[in-house]
């Protein structure tokens, strides 16, 4: 299994609402990545976890949450969103932890967020 | 620091050839190049680790200037599929070694 899964593929949110993202890879990567894109730019570093524990948090907004339950899952948990929050979050995993380097990048396909 | 990606938009023929450059104001220990179609994930293309390293995959090859600072991704004779938009992702040296995208390229292959 080389994928990375993504889920939803599409949310629309509410400005109060809560709601959750997922990702799942079963490649025996150890370590993932949370990435926002908006339109016609590059992908924009959130969050990592490097063996299940939260490694790098790029200043990212509480409003957004990151839970690695274990090595193959990763969740962004979201809650009281902007409109400027609508995006492509793209979750990514790589072989070898945030220290190693090197670390080549499996993307998921992404889920389209959509903030009303 | 956001590497920076030249030039922003190429439009080519079939079996044209192109150039993207990546250069970045910092000392690089990798510099990774990944294409991403329209609606789709990046897809990773090829890595480069060590000052003068040259890869190739398929007719699109990849050259780093580790005293530069710089790579440049070669797409020789191109083919329709290798429309989409080319970023490059420099990775520095230090504890935490996290990709860092540049601004991409967007390549039109026109039949």
């Amino acid at each position: 299994d080389t994928e990375v899964t993504q889920t939803p593929k599409h949310l629309v949110m509410g400005m109060t609402n809560k709601k959750s993202l997922k990702c799942e890879q079963h490649m025996g990567h150890r370590a993932m990545y949370w990435y926002k894109q908006k339109a016609k730019k590059p992908p924009e570093l959130m969050f990592v976890y490097s063996y299940e524990k939260l490694s790098i948090n790029e200043s990212v907004p509480s409003r957004f949450s990151p839970e690695c339950p274990n090595s193959s899952l990763l969740n962004l948990h979201l809650h009281a969103l902007q409109p400027e929050d609508s995006a492509l979050y793209l979750c990514a995993s790589s072989h070898g932890g945030i220290s190693s380097g090197a670390n080549v990048l499996t993307f998921g396909a992404g889920s389209r967020l959509t903030v009303l | 620091q956001q590497p920076v990606q030249s030039p922003q938009a190429v439009i080519l023929r079939e079996g044209e050839d192109a150039v993207i450059n990546c250069s970045s104001s910092k000392a690089l220990y990798s510099v990774h190049w990944y294409r991403q179609k329209h609606g789709e994930a990046p897809v990773f293309l090829m890595i480069l680790l060590k000052g003068g390293e040259q890869k190739g995959h398929e007719k699109i090859s990849a050259s780093f200037n580790e005293k530069k600072q710089q790579s440049s991704l070669y797409l020789t004779a191109s083919q329709l599929s290798y429309s989409g938009t080319y970023f490059c992702g420099t990775e520095g040296w230090g504890s935490a070694r996290q990709l860092t995208f540049g601004s991409g390229t967007q390549l039109t292959v026109l039949p």
